[in-house]
């Protein structure tokens, strides 16, 4: 069984870097066919796709967070990873990372973490 | 990007009844469309794959229907651990688009 944990600091300061991992269990992050993903979402808001990370270490990002994130994975740790600069408290959310398979020829996300919140306050 | 406009935001509604919840993309979209249920505190949960295959485990009472821009998700007899918000969200593009979600309450 696949399982999926954030880690990474609680509280980041206004216009510094978020960091956090994702920790892949259960499986190679490098075997099959998988997207990495992260996801956000705002305390009783919606969910916000903020990128992907592929196998192949192809990545893609949400247009409206592009210049400020960075998605990454370390194969040695069977771990993926994200970046995300400069930052306000319009970032303040429970970030989760998830996997996307392709199920019947159609990617969806089958496997999330818990989520992990993240405040941005001074 | 494509817009996913869900309704409605939020539904009263009792054990036993059948509910249905709408998911519109701004465009075409095929079949791809997923449906995920989320609980308080908890990370969403796949339900509906490709607009109406039900992922493994979970209940038969839940479908999903639609095809082109118009979707939906239809509960059949509600239990009350069904009670949590949904969301969609398409697959056909690059940028992973979820719906605004639709809370499901307690009538």
């Amino acid at each position: 069984q696949v399982q999926l944990q954030e880690s990474g600091p609680g509280l980041v300061k206004p216009s510094q870097t978020l960091s956090l991992t994702c920790t892949v269990s259960g499986g190679s992050i490098s075997s099959g066919s998988y997207y990495w993903s992260w996801i956000r979402q705002p305390a009783g808001k919606g969910l916000e796709w903020i990128g992907r990370i592929y196998t192949s270490g192809s990545t893609n990002y949400n247009p409206s967070l592009k210049s400020r994130v960075t998605i990454s994975v370390d194969t040695s740790k069977n771990q993926f990873s994200l970046k995300l600069s400069s930052v306000t408290a319009a970032d303040t959310a429970v970030y989760y990372c998830a996997r996307s398979s392709l199920v019947t020829a159609i990617w969806a996300f089958d496997y999330w973490g818990q989520g992990t919140l993240v405040t941005v306050s001074s | 990007d494509i817009q996913m406009t869900q309704s409605p935001s939020s539904l009263s509604a009792s054990v036993g009844d059948r509910v249905t919840i709408t998911c519109r993309a701004s465009q075409s979209i095929s079949s791809y469309l997923n449906w995920y249920q989320q609980k308080p505190g908890k990370a969403p949960k796949l339900l509906i794959y490709a607009a109406s295959s039900l992922q493994s485990g979970v209940p038969s009472r839940f479908s999903g229907s639609g095809s082109g821009t118009d979707f939906t998700l239809t509960i059949s007899s509600l239990q009350p651990e069904d009670f949590a918000t949904y969301y969609c969200q398409q697959s056909y593009s690059t940028l992973r688009d979820f719906g605004q979600g639709t809370k499901l309450e307690i009538k």
